[in-house]
């Protein structure tokens, strides 16, 4: 199984809405990533967990809010986000963060539009 | 900033045409390189992680060079096929930034016609 499981594949929320991604893999994964991507643009990461830890956050808006309840899942939850946050939002899985010469598994995204 | 550049941006190939394009990131602080296929509506898929200066590897048509010295990598594939229609990413990782943040070029675009 070499899957990462991204849900709801679309969502379209209000500004004044909360609403959250997942993702889940089984892999054994121990690294897990959110990534942003706007269209003609290249993804750009948001989040690293390493071991459920959160070890990156690329001064993202508090109004995104990463959770990894266990190694298996993360949670990215939205609260009054702004129109210019829709994009496509991907996570990703790899063995380790570290040394970091690992395959990265993507999912295939979630589609957010913010109206 | 890192600048991770990939030419062209966009091609278009008959089948049967062998192809192939460039990624350029910066020499220096080189960790590793990697390579992902992105079909439309599905998710990247990894294709090449590079580590070595000279690094050469093969996945059935496909193929990439690494050169860590003059900081480019090229990617071939053999005899397009109309389901090689695809974005090609290529992400860099410098080494001090272990951490997983890749950086990505912004994609080479490739439609293969019958």
């Amino acid at each position: 199984d070499t899957e990462v499981t991204q849900t709801p594949k679309h969502l379209v929320m209000g500004m004044t809405n909360k609403k959250s991604l997942k993702c889940e893999q089984h892999m054994g994964h121990r690294a897990m990533y959110w990534y942003k991507q706007k269209a003609k643009k290249p993804p750009e990461l948001m989040f690293v967990y390493s071991y459920e830890k959160l070890s990156i956050n690329e001064s993202v808006p508090s109004r995104f809010s990463p959770e990894c309840p266990n190694s298996s899942l993360l949670n990215l939850h939205l609260h009054a986000l702004q129109p210019e946050d829709s994009a496509l939002y991907l996570c990703a899985s790899s063995q380790g963060a570290r040394g970091f010469r690992n395959t990265i598994y993507f999912g295939e995204g979630s589609w957010l539009t913010v109206v | 900033i890192l600048n991770v550049e990939q030419s062209p941006q966009s091609l278009h190939v008959q089948e049967g045409d062998s192809t192939n394009f460039t990624c350029s990131f910066p020499s220096s602080n080189f960790y590793a390189l990697h390579w992902y296929r992105w079909e439309t509506a599905k998710s990247p898929e990894a294709l090449f992680v590079m580590t070595l200066n000279g690094d050469e590897k093969k996945k059935g048509r496909i193929s990439a060079t690494l050169n860590t010295k003059e900081g480019y990598s090229y990617l071939y594939i053999k005899g397009s096929q109309p389901e090689d229609s695809a974005t090609y990413l290529c992400a860099f990782l410098p080494i001090y930034n272990q951490g997983g943040k890749l950086i990505f070029g912004q994609g080479t675009e490739l439609s293969v016609k019958p």
